[in-house]
């Protein structure tokens, strides 16, 4: 069974602080998307990384993916009160289907 | 809006009552997926569809659980009998392969089901 454990589960910090969000396995993937989840709303993708040591950038986002393609994280510079939100990380599955990390529920403090 | 849309975005319903929910995936998309969501947690996967065949069922999708995609267009979850326990976030998500990245799944906004 492929798993995928995140870390922090919770995290509250000060705007303008920086921050990194980890996706862990001991499965390799084919390739890992991170979302974000507002409250009562479904998940946004925000990036699919493929390929081992892979790093991609989103405005203040960076997210990089391990070497054996087991790990992913996220980091966040001078995080904002707008990237509060639950991040999750996702897997491919097996026949398309995808495996989730539990969440990190992060908030941005004014 | 051209994104994957889901009906209705709430429902609250008496344990025992039968419900059923619909997606309306993207319009190119021949994979639609539906996905349970509980409180404090991630997704989890339910069924898949390639056009209007079934391919995968999770064990979590009890003999309660059914869900059809008769022309490959939009999809219905139902839930038979509903307990307590289906109280979640229901997801549906699309995709199409060759368009984008493999597995790259976009998710509706959700039906959120409470059962009293």
């Amino acid at each position: 069974t492929q798993l995928l454990e995140q870390s922090p589960q919770f995290l509250s910090i000060q705007e303008g602080e920086n921050l990194t969000v980890y996706c862990n396995s001991s499965s390799v993937f084919s390739s890992l998307q991170w979302y974000r989840q507002e409250p009562g709303e479904g998940p946004v993708l925000l990036v699919t990384v493929v390929t081992g040591g892979e790093v991609k950038k989103l405005k203040r986002l960076t997210f990089q993916f391990g070497d054996a393609r087991k790990d992913s994280s996220l980091h966040i510079t001078a995080a904002q009160p707008g990237d509060t939100g639950l991040y999750l990380c996702a897997g491919g599955g097996g026949a398309q289907k995808l495996v989730f990390g539990q969440g990190t529920r992060l908030t941005i403090n004014p | 809006d051209t994104g994957v849309s889901q009906n209705p975005r709430h429902k609250i319903t008496k344990r025992g009552q039968n419900v059923t929910f619909r997606c309306d995936p993207i319009s190119e998309h021949n994979r639609l997926y539906w996905y349970r969501q509980t409180l404090g947690q991630g997704p989890e996967f339910l069924t898949y569809f390639q056009n209007e065949a079934q391919l995968e069922k999770s064990r979590l999708l009890s003999d309660r659980f059914s869900a059809e995609r008769p022309k490959g267009s939009f999809s219905t979850l139902e839930i038979q009998r509903t307990e307590q326990g289906d109280s979640a976030m229901y997801l549906c998500a699309s995709s199409f392969p060759g368009l984008g990245l493999d597995n790259e799944q976009f998710f509706g906004p959700g039906t959120r089901l409470t059962v009293l």
